[in-house]
C-alpha cells in the first residue's frame, strides 16, 4: 500500500539524550515535512524538505536537525538541545501544487523521562 | 503575518444535530483552504480543500465547506452529525505563491458527540 511510516510510534527518552524518527514514504513524493504538535497549539512545522539533500528550517527547528539522503527518507533527530521535547510528531508529504494537499503519517509520541 | 483562528477550542452537538465549525484566516491573497480531521493518537486525514471555482465544496464523510472571501472564512459544516465524527478538526491554509506544501494550521476544534 502506498502512504508514510513513521517510526517508532511510542519512544520514550531520558534527560539529555538524542533520538531519531523515522519517517518513510512510498508515494514518491519529493517534498517532505516535519510537524510538532502540542494541545491546544495545532500543529507546528519543524523542518521540510523540497528534494533529495536539501532542507530547510521551519518555524521552530531549534533543537533538532534532519536528513534527506534518499527521497523515501527523512528522518528528524530530536536533540538534548531541545528544551520540551515531549510532544507527538507527524510527518507529511506534499502531493505537489496541483493537489496542494498534504499527506500525513500516523505520527510518533515522544516522551522524555 | 499569515494566521489561521478555529475561535471553538471545543464543541459538544447531540447525536444527530447539524455541526458548524468556524475557520478565519489572515492572509494577503486568496490561499488554498483545507479541512482535516484527526482521530486520537492518529494522524491528519484530508476533509476537503478549495482551490478556486465554486466556492462551496464538498468533502468525504458528508462533509462540507464554505468559502467566504468577504469575510476571510471557510466554515466546515456537516447536517447531521454521527457519534464517529467526534475527533479533532483542523482548518489549514497554504500560500499559492510559495510553491511548497508549508500550510498554517489553526490550533483545532475538538469534537464531542452526545448519544
Amino acid at each position: 500500500d502506498g502512504g508514510i511510516t513513521q517510526s517508532p510510534k511510542y519512544l520514550f527518552r531520558k534527560e539529555g539524550q538524542n533520538v531519531t524518527l523515522s519517517c518513510e514514504q512510498n508515494l514518491n513524493h519529493d517534498a517532505m515535512y516535519w510537524y510538532r504538535q502540542d494541545p491546544g497549539q495545532g500543529l507546528r512545522l519543524i523542518y521540510y524538505s523540497q528534494i533529495v539533500n536539501d532542507f530547510q528550517k521551519g518555524d521552530i527547528a531549534e533543537g533538532y536537525s534532519v536528513s534527506r539522503e534518499k527521497k523515501e527518507s527523512f528522518p528528524l533527530t530530536v536533540t538534548s538541545a531541545q528544551k520540551n521535547p515531549t510532544a507527538f510528531y507527524l510527518c507529511a508529504t506534499w502531493g505537489g501544487p496541483n493537489t496542494g494537499e498534504l499527506f500525513f503519517g500516523e505520527g510518533s509520541r515522544l516522551t522524555v523521562l | 503575518a499569515q494566521s489561521v483562528t478555529q475561535p471553538d477550542i471545543h464543541i459538544t452537538v447531540s447525536e444527530g444535530a447539524s455541526l458548524e465549525l468556524r475557520c478565519n484566516y489572515s492572509y494577503g491573497a486568496t490561499p488554498y483552504l483545507f479541512w482535516y480531521v484527526q482521530s486520537p493518537g492518529q494522524g491528519l486525514q484530508l476533509l476537503l480543500k478549495y482551490f478556486s471555482g465554486d466556492t462551496l465544496v464538498q468533502g468525504i464523510k458528508g462533509f462540507e465547506a464554505e468559502f467566504k472571501r468577504s469575510q476571510s472564512s471557510f466554515n466546515l459544516r456537516k447536517p447531521s452529525v454521527h457519534w464517529s465524527d467526534a475527533a479533532e478538526y483542523f482548518c489549514a491554509v497554504g500560500l499559492r505563491s510559495s510553491n511548497t506544501g508549508k500550510l498554517i494550521f489553526g490550533q483545532g476544534t475538538t469534537l464531542q458527540v452526545k448519544p
